[in-house]
């Protein structure tokens, strides 16, 4: 993978379920991965910055994992509410990159109640 | 919110005039990243600018230009607007340009007829 892709690239979850959605990225000249929530009409909100194997990082009800080997991670958000409707975004940085962050073109979740 | 502002917050141009957008990064905070998210895209790396100097460029051509100030706040101009510069521009600011978080600014919706 050259580029940062994120599937789905929309869903819509039922207030209560859980759900998780995947970025993937280049496992090459890794050295950091960020994810971002972003709600329509505000800034893209910091949710978590990834930076070694194996990493797990949770915030409240969302949590990401990464895997650096294989150039994914995952976002889950558990018990969704209707305010963790967003699109979330991850970003991946490389070693030679300075300070580049290359987006994929989100995940829009969309929670009903 | 990030405490990241950018004006304006909308603008129209025509093609071939010129625009400068502007950015006031978060306090304590020496380093801009510019990006730009076109329609159904993830946002795109422009530039960089660490301690007034430029940092690193993405794959935009000349036109797009930028400035930091002693204060680190920084302006993005675009000469000879073309209507594919339609985009929503925004600025991040962060503590130099490592594994720091990116915080963002709302952007600045930028249309060109």
């Amino acid at each position: 993978i050259l580029n940062v892709e994120q599937s789905p690239q929309s869903l819509h979850v039922q207030e209560g379920d859980s759900t998780n959605f995947t970025c993937s990225f280049p496992s090459s000249n890794f050295y950091a991965l960020h994810w971002y929530r972003w709600e329509t009409a505000k800034s893209p909100e910091a949710l978590f910055v990834m930076t070694l194997n194996g990493d797990e990082k949770k915030k409240g009800r969302i949590s990401a994992t990464l895997n650096t080997k294989e150039g994914y991670s995952y976002l889950y958000i558990k018990g969704s509410q209707p305010e963790d409707s967003a699109t979330y975004l991850c970003a991946f940085k490389a070693t030679d990159s300075w300070g580049k962050l290359q987006f994929g073109a989100g995940t829009q979740v969309v929670v009903t109640p | 919110e990030t405490g990241v502002t950018q004006s304006p917050t909308h603008l129209i141009k025509t093609r071939g005039q010129q625009v400068t957008l502007r950015c006031s990064s978060q306090s304590g905070h020496n380093t801009v990243s510019w990006y730009q998210q076109a329609l159904g895209q993830g946002p795109q790396f422009i530039f960089q600018y660490y301690r007034e100097e430029e940092n690193g460029r993405g794959n935009f051509p000349p036109r797009f230009s930028g400035l930091q100030f002693p204060n680190y706040s920084s302006e993005l101009n675009v000469n000879a607007l073309e209507l594919d510069d339609s985009a929503l521009y925004l600025c991040a600011s962060s503590l130099g340009s490592g594994q720091e978080t990116q915080y963002f600014g709302p952007g600045t919706r930028l249309l060109v007829l």
